[in-house]
C-alpha cells in the first residue's frame, strides 16, 4: 500500500518557472527521499532529508520536511525542459531503536511537465 | 562506474509459465531490494536482502513470488504461474548500507498475456 499522498498529481510550467511539489505521508520515519522517474527509466535519486533536519539544498533543488505535519515539499527553480519527469517522495520507516535499513514506501507521483 | 543491471529488459509470460528476473547490484552494495510499479503508480516494497539474508519479504504478494541473493550479490526473483496480475515493472534497488540513497536498476517489465 502506499504510505504518501502527493500533491498535485500533475503540474504543467513553462521553462523558467519555478515548480512546487507536495508530499504526505502517515508514519514515523526516519528520512524521507525524493525520486525522479523519466519515461522508460529508471528512479533517480534526487536528494535524501532526514527526520531531524527542517530544510535541504541541492543546486536547483530545495526540499523542505515538517515532521508534525508529516509533509515534505520539493521546489524546483528555474525549470528546464528536461526536468519532465514524475517525481515522487519516498519515507524510510522510523524505528525504537533510532535506525532504519531503508525500505522505501512511495507515494503516487507528480507528473511535472515543462514546456520549452 | 556500473550501476545497477537488470535483465531480461523485457518478459512476455503466457499465463501460468514460471519467470525468473535477475538484478545485478552495484559491487559491494550491502543492501538489495525488490519493487513492483503498476502503471501509472509509485513501486511497491516487495523484499529486502541484507548480504545474503533474506530479512523481509512481507511485500511479496503470494507464495508464488520468491527471491534469493546466495552469494550476496546477483538476486533473482522468481514468479511461479503467472497471472495477469503480475504484470508490471519490477525493480531493483542497491544501497551501501541501509536507510541511504538507493540506486535503481532500469526494471524488468513482464506482460503476462
Amino acid at each position: 500500500s502506499q504510505q504518501g499522498e502527493e500533491d498535485p498529481q500533475a503540474l504543467s510550467i513553462q521553462e523558467g518557472e519555478n515548480a512546487t511539489m507536495n508530499c504526505s505521508y502517515k508514519t514515523s520515519i526516519n528520512n524521507l527521499q525524493w525520486y525522479r522517474q523519466n519515461s522508460g527509466r529508471g528512479l533517480v535519486h534526487l536528494i535524501l532529508i532526514r527526520s531531524n533536519e527542517r530544510e535541504k539544498h541541492s543546486g536547483r533543488l530545495r526540499v523542505t520536511l515538517d515532521t508534525s505535519k508529516k509533509s515534505s515539499s520539493l521546489l524546483i527553480t528555474a525549470s528546464r525542459a528536461a526536468d519532465t519527469a514524475s517525481y515522487f517522495c519516498a519515507t524510510a520507516p522510523g524505528n525504537a531503536g533510532g535506525t532504519s535499513y531503508g525500505k522505501l514506501t512511495f507515494g503516487q507521483g507528480t507528473i511535472l511537465t515543462v514546456h520549452p | 562506474g556500473a550501476g545497477v543491471s537488470q535483465s531480461p529488459r523485457y518478459k512476455v509470460a503466457k499465463r501460468g509459465q514460471d519467470v525468473a528476473l535477475r538484478c545485478d547490484p552495484i559491487s559491494g552494495h550491502v543492501s538489495l531490494f525488490w519493487y513492483q510499479q503498476a502503471l501509472g503508480q509509485g513501486p511497491e516494497f516487495l523484499t529486502y536482502f541484507q548480504n545474503e539474508a533474506q530479512l523481509d519479504k512481507s511485500g511479496l504478494p503470494s507464495d508464488r513470488f520468491f527471491a534469493e541473493r546466495p552469494e550476496g550479490s546477483v538476486s533473482t526473483l522468481k514468479i511461479q504461474r503467472t497471472q495477469q496480475e503480475d504484470s508490471a515493472v519490477y525493480l531493483c534497488a542497491s544501497s551501501l548500507r541501509g536507510g541511504g540513497e538507493q540506486y535503481f536498476g532500469p526494471g524488468t517489465r513482464l506482460t503476462v498475456t
